[in-house]
């Protein structure tokens, strides 16, 4: 597709349970982010792959968050353990190299309830 | 900490007139800042964008200005448009080389007829 697309574009799950979002970028972006934005709030950088490695993921906020891109394309952002906490709009973003001062086009996002 | 502070939750302004809004930032070693523009239910849009080394840069109707000494910056829209009503994002990278984005909270600007 032309932009980055994002599944599902809703998600409710109980507290406690453990959910999958995904994350398809612009093809070709080696570079791809996951933000978080809360009701209220600018979206929060969660993590940064470069190819199929997590090159920054100090925004993650605590080890129930992990994310994955194996073929250096897709990714999934794997939360365990929902908390009501968690309930946000979950944004990915990707850029075509990954370099500073590239712009980030970002994917109309997941709305996760929890519970 | 905030690092990146959009002051006014919201503003109104006029059809045709310009639109100004305001964005502060604590951390010196920002160089490059973002624009991005929110319509509800879809992602953030690219607006325009600045380098620390300017303290300028104009798009068409869009233009920032960058303060660097006050640690400020503002987008100017003129003429505003119906079409203009949205959230807007100001974003700032660079620490460290670093990539991500660090976002202010957002001005929702509403264009009157």
């Amino acid at each position: 597709g032309a932009g980055v697309s994002q599944t599902p574009s809703n998600k409710v799950t109980e507290k406690g349970k453990y959910v999958e979002l995904r994350c398809d970028p612009i093809s070709g972006h080696t570079a791809l982010y996951w933000y978080r934005q809360s009701l209220g709030q600018g979206p929060e950088f969660l993590i940064y792959f470069q190819g199929t490695g997590a090159a920054d993921d100090s925004g993650l906020p605590n080890d129930r968050f992990f994310a994955v891109r194996p073929e250096g394309s897709v990714s999934t952002l794997k939360i365990q353990r929902t908390e009501r906490g968690d309930s946000a709009v979950y944004l990915c973003a990707s850029s075509y190299t990954g370099t500073p001062q590239e712009t980030q086009y970002f994917g109309p996002g997941t709305r996760l309830l929890v519970l | 900490d905030q690092q990146v502070k959009q002051n006014s939750p919201s503003l109104s302004v006029q059809e045709g007139r310009i639109s100004i809004l305001n964005c502060d930032y604590t951390n010196s070693m920002f160089d490059y800042f973002l624009w991005y523009k929110k319509y509800p239910a879809e992602g953030p849009t690219f607006l325009i964008s600045i380098s620390s080394i300017k303290d300028k840069n104009e798009d068409g109707r869009f233009t920032v200005f960058l303060n660097k000494s006050a640690k400020h910056l503002s987008l100017h829209i003129v003429p505003s448009q119906p079409g203009d009503s949205a959230v807007y994002f100001c974003a700032a990278s660079g620490v460290q080389g670093a990539q991500k984005l660090v976002f202010g909270q957002g001005t929702r600007l509403t264009i009157n007829p």
